[in-house]
């Protein structure tokens, strides 16, 4: 199956700073990467996705960054809210669009 | 669409009785995955359907969890006898070839 790593299992920001989540992945030949948000007590919610045509794609307030030739991923949170506090997830689903999940990392922001 | 649901939220129960986790899929999706959550393992990915057929379920611990899904608006994962180390979070989450939509989750505990 699909490896994901997290460099950082917790991030601590001050609320209005930038936040960066890091992930590796294995499977080079994975073409799909999705960030998912997990809320306390609830279930992971979709983010993001980018595909493996692309190196960078933005939403609102959220930018990942796709480094195909060292397989890392990156989560950009700009202007970083209590809201924000969360566990972040890249999945990168294999075949299929199985997503395969890492640790998460635990955003923690402080008022 | 109300989204992933999943019932019961809660479940308590003693160690050896059978527990049965529901699931209704969101409408229209064709893959529906079953996720295990705890501290020490994160997301497992313990099976999942494609057109209510089970392809992978390699994931699952034991032969005392089975999961059905006898058409595509429910599916079940039941744990027969349970025991207090298969106490986690469980969730159920459907897709449509892009994104996994996840329901709220069950907490199980078992004693």
């Amino acid at each position: 199956g699909e490896s994901v790593g997290l460099h950082l299992p917790t991030l601590s920001v001050q609320e209005g700073d930038n936040s960066i989540i890091n992930c590796a992945y294995s499977n080079s030949a994975s073409d799909y990467f999705i960030w998912y948000k997990q809320e306390s007590g609830k279930g992971p919610q979709f983010i993001i996705d980018i595909r493996s045509n692309m190196d960078k794609r933005q939403g609102q307030r959220v930018t990942v960054l796709l480094n195909k030739t060292v397989k890392h991923l990156s989560l950009q949170i700009a202007a970083t809210q209590p809201g924000d506090s969360a566990v972040y997830f890249c999945a990168v689903p294999g075949g299929s669009y199985i997503p395969t999940f890492g640790r998460g990392t635990s955003l923690i922001v402080h008022p | 669409d109300a989204g992933v649901i999943q019932s019961p939220r809660h479940e308590v129960t003693e160690m050896g009785q059978e527990v049965t986790l529901r699931c209704k899929p969101i409408s229209g999706h064709d893959y529906l995955f079953w996720y295990r959550q705890t501290m020490m393992r994160g997301l497992e990915l313990l099976i999942y359907f494609n057109n209510n057929v089970p392809i992978d379920d390699s994931g699952m611990p034991e032969d005392r969890f089975s999961a059905k899904m006898p058409n595509a608006s429910f599916s079940t994962l039941k744990i027969q006898p349970s025991e207090p180390r298969d106490s986690a979070v469980y969730f159920c989450a459907s897709s449509m070839n892009s994104e996994a939509f996840f329901g709220q989750g069950t907490r199980l505990t078992v004693v």
